[in-house]
């Protein structure tokens, strides 16, 4: 059973370009969260979706960001107009959240990461 | 005020030592804990996950949860260099809800 995948692993784009990040949940994992990650700091939520829908997107700044997890396909992660304070370590973890009562019903397993450098 | 307080170290101890690490919240609503192990440019890896207050032991890993002090440990008996990592730990309110993490605490174990 594969683990959780991102790609690009590292992606580098000059100000003002778009920034696209996927992520593919594992397999029966129909939950997804990304997490933003910058250097000296913890994660940050940032949203949280299941298929085709938005559950929380709290964490997510109210310009430039947005997510969706198709049907069908990977998670997108998308930045617009990418600035050099977008530079950080983004992580998509997904979760089966498959209606079992108990602790582990929310485990969330995640990806390796992708690196944005933003110049 | 964070809703979570993690020392960021680095924490350095010889081969064989206990490890503890901690960290404390500020949100009573947290039940769910847990301590993730995030080596270098990688994703961080779940080590122990547990419900409200108490202690869990698997292997050389203890998770000790004290709500009433809103504070959690990790111990680490017999520390091996390959347990150098940075640790996180992570709390939610409940199934579903988003994880707030620390900001994570350098380990390195000298062989």
């Amino acid at each position: 059973n594969a683990g959780v995948m991102q790609n690009p692993r590292h992606l580098v784009r000059r100000r003002g370009q778009e920034a696209r990040l996927r992520c593919s949940p594992m397999k029966g994992h129909s939950h997804v969260y990304w997490y933003r990650q910058l250097p000296e700091e913890g994660l940050k939520f940032m949203v949280y979706l299941q298929k085709e829908n938005i559950i929380d997107e709290s964490g997510m700044p109210k310009e430039r960001f947005s997510a969706e997890f198709p049907k069908e396909g990977p998670s997108i992660l998308r930045i617009q107009q990418v600035v050099r304070g977008d530079s950080a370590a983004y992580f998509c973890a997904s979760s089966p959240l498959n209606g079992l009562a108990g602790p582990r019903a929310d485990e969330q397993f995640f990806g390796p990461g992708t690196r944005l450098t933003v110049l | 005020q964070k809703e979570v307080e993690q020392d960021p170290g680095p924490l350095s101890v010889p081969e064989g030592a206990i490890v503890s690490l901690n960290c404390t919240y500020s949100n009573s609503a947290f039940q769910y804990f847990m301590w993730y192990r995030q080596y270098s440019r990688k994703g961080p890896e779940l080590l122990m996950y547990t419900y409200s207050s108490g202690n869990k032991e698997d292997g050389r890993f203890t998770a000790q949860v004290d709500k009433s002090s809103k504070y959690i440990s990790l111990f680490i008996r017999d520390s091996q260099p390959s347990d150098s990592a940075t640790y996180l730990c992570a709390m939610s309110r409940n199934t579903g809800n988003q994880f707030y993490f620390g900001t994570g605490t350098s380990l390195t174990v000298i062989p």
